[in-house]
Parts: C-alpha cells; sequence; structure tokens
C-alpha cells in the first residue's frame, strides 16, 4: 500500500488565488514527520514546510500553510495569492521515526500550473 | 552558506558501463541521502550516509553502492549500467539528528544510458 498519497496529478489555479494541494499518509508509528517540497523544472527539489506529528499547531512558512488533520491523516498544502513562480510540481513527503534515519518516502507528485 | 553540490550536472553513458556521481553536503552536515527520480517510479531512496556509515539502504540492486568520506562528501556509483538506470540522481544534506531534521536537496545529476 502507498505510503504517501497525491490524488491530484495537476492543478490549475489563478495568479493570486489560493490552492489546496492533497496529501494522505499511512504509518503505524506515532513519531514522524511530514514534508512539502517544490521542484521546478531545474530539478532542484525546495523545502518547504514541515509538520511533525506531534506539533499541536498546524505549520506556516510565508504563503504556505500546512492543513495536518492527524485522525484523517492528511497532510494538505496550502499555497495563498500564487504567483506565476508558484508553477512547479510539488511532493508531499514523510519520515517514520525520530531516531531512525533520513529517509523520505514521497508522493507521486502534483503539477501546479499559476494561469496569469 | 554554500548549499549541497552535486557534479556531474549531466553525463551520457552506454549500457555496460559504469558511473561515479558525488555529492558535497551543506557545511556542518553529517548525513548524505541519495534518491533516484524517474518518470515511471517517481522518488525512490537509495541509502543513507551518516558519519562514512550507511545508515539505511533502499530496495535497489547491488550494482548500486556508495560512500561518504570523513569530510562528509559522498559518492555513489552504479556498475553494468542499464537502460532503465537513466534517471535524475538526487542527493540531499541533513545534520542527520533530530526529529524535524529538514533535508536540502542539490540540483540532481541526470544520467541518459544509451
Amino acid at each position: 500500500a502507498q505510503k504517501i498519497t497525491q490524488t491530484q496529478p495537476g492543478m490549475f489555479v489563478q495568479e493570486k488565488e489560493a490552492v489546496t494541494l492533497d496529501c494522505t499518509y499511512d504509518t503505524s508509528d506515532p513519531s514522524y514527520g511530514l514534508f512539502w517540497y517544490k521542484q521546478p523544472s531545474s530539478g532542484e527539489m525546495i523545502f518547504l514546510i514541515y509538520q511533525g506529528s506531534y506539533d499541536q499547531q498546524n505549520a506556516t512558512e510565508g504563503r504556505y500553510s500546512l492543513n495536518f488533520q492527524k485522525a484523517r491523516k492528511s497532510a494538505n498544502l496550502v499555497i495563498s495569492a500564487s504567483q506565476l513562480g508558484d508553477s512547479a510540481m510539488y511532493f508531499c513527503a514523510m519520515r517514520e521515526g525520530v531516531d531512525s534515519s533520513y529517509k523520505l518516502i514521497f508522493g507521486s507528485g502534483t503539477r501546479l500550473l499559476v494561469r496569469p | 552558506k554554500a548549499g549541497v553540490t552535486q557534479t556531474p550536472r549531466y553525463l551520457i553513458k552506454t549500457r555496460g558501463q559504469q558511473v561515479t556521481l558525488s555529492c558535497s553536503p551543506i557545511s556542518g552536515h553529517r548525513s548524505v541521502s541519495w534518491y533516484q527520480q524517474t518518470p515511471g517510479q517517481g522518488l525512490q531512496f537509495l541509502f543513507e550516509y551518516f558519519s562514512e556509515t550507511q545508515r539505511n539502504k533502499g530496495n535497489f540492486p547491488g550494482r548500486f553502492s556508495g560512500r561518504q568520506f570523513s569530510n562528509s562528501r559522498s559518492e555513489m556509483n552504479v556498475s553494468t549500467l542499464e537502460l532503465g538506470d537513466s534517471a535524475l540522481y538526487l542527493c540531499a544534506s541533513s545534520t542527520g539528528q533530530g526529529a524535524s531534521g529538514e533535508l536540502f536537496f542539490g540540483e540532481g545529476s541526470r544520467l541518459t544510458v544509451l
């Protein structure tokens, strides 16, 4: 079974509007971390935001926020006020365990296109 | 602060050859992990090194190997290349400790096997 599921292969959003990218995960480990990365066409993976399983509040980083619903095992990324430069692939990823190695499990990604 | 540096950025090899890719992590980072990205399989974990020791390994054949040096720089090697090894190989650097340690990625090495 997939551990990270991103059900939206592609999405469009109008410039300056908000967009939500979906991510659900599956783990039996009570300690885990959830990440979102952006990958532009250049290939580099750019870290956006992190949410720990024990964090009480939803993570926010500038225009990015993570809608963390632990009971539903979802960790959706919300991008507010979309910009043309936000057009890229977005990956949700999970790291299981606190003391385990730094191994990330990635979803299949969502390609976001921002329309002017 | 310099980011993660991967070399070479692009390379073309033929089947049966071998290739070595290099990754220089962010200064002070002791963990280096490698990922393979293909259109069909997506992003898959290859292995992670921490203080010169392999700490975890993904589900790849033995043709894929790696090592880490005392300065934390890492190399990965693929022997007897196959067409399916064509991919973007990404290296990620981290402190290697702590629950919320984020991974910083390089721009990748794009390998084409003909």
